[in-house]
């Protein structure tokens, strides 16, 4: 399976701290994106990071890959109550154009 | 911003009813595809759409499910008869040329299936 793993499953944290997610994933891929989820509604992309790029930045996130360990790190700074929803990493296979495999997600609550 | 829209936001079924859910994807996108997310679950790829034929489908996409691009802009997924294991939401998506460095894909609102 190439499913994107995410960690922690939850995690909860104070306005104003840095939030960091993790995925992992089993296959080679073309590249790896990341969504955020409010409750019961859509999916927001949020980054894309492509198998040659190690880090990209896009306001207060920042995204790390590593392809020899398959990983990524969503790394979210100064969080704000706002930023509380479920974000979700999806990598798409070097062997498929066709679709994202999602994780399971992580359940981040940002405490006023 | 170009958008991918859904219709409709809800929509509830009696079992063993036939539902169609529509998109209208981003119009100068080539790739189509649908995912579902069951409450509480992951995202799950269903199917996607490519030069109006199915290029991929999962496991879940079985018989009772199929897709059509009727015009020029809309995408169907329709489900045959419907289960309780079918109540879900449902995601429509469209990506403008993967593979050729626009591998972004765009997510619609999603349509929320209840069946009763």
């Amino acid at each position: 399976s190439q499913q994107g793993e995410e960690d922690p499953q939850a995690l909860s944290i104070q306005e104003g701290e840095n939030a960091t997610m993790n995925c992992s994933y089993k296959t080679s891929i073309n590249n790896l994106q990341w969504y955020r989820q409010n409750s019961g509604r859509g999916l927001v992309h949020l980054i894309l990071i492509r198998s040659n790029e190690r880090e990209k930045h896009s306001g207060r996130l920042r995204v790390t890959l590593d392809t020899s360990k398959k990983s990524s790190s969503l790394l979210i700074t100064a969080s704000r109550a706002a930023d509380t929803a479920s974000y979700f990493c999806a990598t798409e296979a070097k062997t498929s154009y066709d679709k994202v495999i999602f994780g399971p997600g992580t359940s981040l609550s940002v405490i006023p | 911003e170009p958008e991918v829209t859904q219709t409709p936001s809800h929509q509830v079924t009696q079992m063993g009813q036939e539902v169609i859910l529509r998109c209208v994807p981003i119009s100068n996108h080539l790739y189509f595809y649908w995912y579902r997310q069951i409450l509480g679950q992951k995202v799950e790829f269903l199917v996607s759409f490519y030069n109006n034929e199915i290029s991929e489908k999962s496991e879940i996409f079985d018989d009772q499910f199929s897709v059509e691009r009727p015009d020029g802009s809309n995408f169907t997924l329709k489900i045959r008869s419907t289960k309780l294991e079918d109540s879900a939401m449902y995601f429509c998506a469209s990506n403008p040329s993967p593979g050729l460095g626009q591998d972004t894909q765009y997510f619609g609102p999603g349509t929320r299936l209840t069946v009763l």
